[in-house]
């Protein structure tokens, strides 16, 4: 089962709106969060991430949500950009080391 | 800045074959990890290292094995390779640390193909 669940395949948003993309987990024991973005024919580089004691991390254009209570994060890109076209993986840890993936996000920003 | 390298982008096999997938980061990172993505699936975790000679499950080690001899090169190794082995490879690194921040460094992956 996973335990990380990205249920939105794809999203298409125009260049200078914003981008939200959303993640749900089932793991209580999760305590650090992370984003990663992915290029075709490229590997995942890190994005931004939370731990479980804050609600919002920001970075620039990036800004991540977590609702703990809900076993949910989200994250916004304001303004999305060309660049920011790529696959948007959400992760979790629980003090393992080991990350859990979602799916996956494909977003496609629009000119 | 960490790099993670993998030895082949793009590889084709037979069924049966056996398959070496080779990578090395120049981090001196204590961990290494193992993963496939497929289409819907995400990245899932086949194999992870903790320390040389050290090996641990993930979640889909099945048809896999793995070999760590030294720190920085961690081995995924298809014994018999078969075509519902055809994925994306990626290897990760991180370094052990007691702060939460546990980024893994991704290499850029291996597109195998199995036929």
């Amino acid at each position: 089962d996973q335990q990380v669940k990205q249920n939105s395949p794809s999203l298409s948003v125009q260049e200078g709106r914003i981008s939200i993309l959303n993640c749900d987990y089932t793991n209580s024991m999760f305590d650090y969060f992370l984003w990663y973005k992915k290029y075709p024919a490229e590997g995942p580089t890190f994005l931004i991430s939370i731990s479980s004691i804050k609600d919002k991390n920001e970075d620039g254009r990036f800004t991540v949500f977590l609702n703990k209570s809900a076993k949910h994060l989200s994250l916004h890109i304001v303004p999305s950009q060309p660049g920011d076209s790529a696959v948007y993986f959400c992760a979790a840890e629980s003090n393992d080391y080991k990350l859990s993936f979602g799916a996956g996000t494909t977003v496609t920003v629009r000119a | 800045d960490v790099k993670v390298t993998q030895s082949s982008r793009y590889l084709v096999k037979r069924t049966g074959e056996k398959v070496f997938l080779e990578c090395v980061q120049d981090m001196d990172h204590e961990n290494m990890f193992w993963y496939r993505q497929d289409p819907g699936l995400g990245l899932r975790l086949i194999y992870f290292s903790y320390d040389v000679k050290m090996k641990e499950k993930g979640d889909i080690p099945e048809g896999y094995s793995v070999s760590r001899e030294k720190k920085e090169r961690f081995s995924l190794i298809l014994e018999s390779a078969s075509t519902n082995q055809t994925s994306m490879y990626l290897c990760a690194s991180s370094p052990r640390t007691t702060s939460l921040n546990n980024e893994q460094f991704f290499g850029p992956g291996t597109r195998l193909t199995v036929l």
